[in-house]
Formats: structure tokens, sequence, C-alpha cells
């Protein structure tokens, strides 16, 4: 059974940085892409980018090029979200998201999300 | 790239049809097979309901149906039941990137 599991809701300050994590277990991780999506509060999916666990291969969306990095450990199955500098507009649900075999038409799989809030 | 465009609300009764649009342009839904549908319960992830445009994964009910004509994808569900009501996203491959549509609120009346 493919599983995501997401580490826990993150409480922080303006202008710290944050790195979130996802483990998938239950597949080859290395030969599926991974990625994440934004959900602000009452707001709709925003798609971020994705990383190939197999060779690091990394695509971002337009909104989120450096913003945000992410990375994967392929020794621990997991991938993670990071940021430098979180703002208040930050804050929001990020679901980890995992791609049928050989592309990434559509996330297949989701995590059950990490809540991060920003506030001062 | 801009989001998908979507009706933000939709409803029906039990039992009755309603049928979800989801617009793009030619650089994503009208140019790839790649139209997917999602279904998000509150305070749920979203669940994959239709991928490649017309197929469900195993064990979504075949109520649920999914076409595409040009630029604009459509998600029909017929057989309305209490437990369809939730918000429905659809995406897109787009080349280099997948976009989402900004939601549709389906009410069960």
């Amino acid at each position: 059974e493919v599983q995501l599991v997401q580490s826990g809701a993150e409480v922080k300050k303006p202008g710290e940085s944050l790195k979130i994590s996802c483990k998938g277990s239950g597949y080859s991780f290395t030969s599926y892409w991974i990625g994440w999506v934004r959900q602000m509060p009452g707001k709709g999916l925003e798609w971020m980018g994705i990383i190939y666990p197999g060779d690091s291969d990394t695509r971002y969306s337009p909104s989120f090029q450096g913003q945000v990095t992410i990375s994967a450990d392929k020794s621990i199955s997991t991938a993670y979200l990071q940021w430098s500098s979180l703002k208040a507009s930050d804050t929001a649900m990020y679901y980890c998201t995992r791609y049928p075999l050989g592309g990434y038409t559509h996330p297949d799989y989701w995590g059950q999300g990490t809540l991060v809030t920003v506030s001062s | 790239q801009s989001a998908l465009t979507q009706p933000p609300s939709a409803s029906g009764s039990p039992g009755q049809s309603v049928t979800i649009s989801c617009t793009g342009t030619s650089s994503d839904v009208g140019g790839y097979n790649y139209v997917s549908w999602y279904q998000q319960h509150p305070g749920k992830a979203p669940k994959l309901m239709i991928y490649e445009v017309s197929k469900r994964p195993s064990g979504v009910p075949d109520r649920f149906s999914g076409s595409k004509s040009g630029n604009t994808a459509s998600l029909t569900v017929s057989g309305l039941q209490a437990e369809d009501e939730a918000d429905y996203y659809c995406s897109s491959y787009a080349g280099s990137t997948v976009v989402f549509g900004g939601g549709t609120k389906l009410t069960v009346l």
C-alpha cells in the first residue's frame, strides 16, 4: 500500500526557516516523481513543484521558483519542502503528492497534509 | 501560468446528475489528454477521482465520469448521493508543470 506520511504541524515566526518532510512507503521511492501542493486557508490547490528522487531532477512552478526548495533523501525515502525566511503569507496546508510511474501528469497519492502557521 | 477556470459552485438533488466544467487553454487542457479531477471533503486531503480525462482509479464509483472537448474538460456526477457533497478540483498537465482549477463546491440539496 502506497503511503505518504508527512511531518507534524508547525508554528513559526516571520523570518524563521523551516523544513517539512514527507516519507514515502509501499513503492520504489526513487522511481516516481514526488512533490508539493499548497492550500491557503479557505482557498484552492496550487502546484508548487516536484522532484525525481532517482536523480534529484527538480521542477518548480514559476510562482514558487526561488521561494522554496524541494529536495529528497533517497536513503530514507523522504522528500522535503524548505523555506529560508518564512512570511505570514506562507501560512497554509501543504500536501505531499506522488505521481504515476513514467511522468508527472497528475498526483495520484496524497499525504495527510502539514499545516504551517507563520505569525508574530 | 493561470489557474484553470471552474464555476465556484454547483448543486443538485439526490439522484440527479451534475456537470462541472474546467476551462483552460491550448497549452494545458486542450494540448494534452492529462486532465484529472479531485474530490476534497472538509479537513481532508484531496482524492483522485478521474485521470487522463476519463479514467477512474480502482474504487471510484462509475457514477463519476470525465470528458473533454477542446480547451474545456468536464466532470459529471450521476445519481448524486449525500456523500458527494465536497469541493472538486480539476488539474491539467501543462508541459513542464501542472496547473489546478480554482475549485467547485458541490452541494447536494
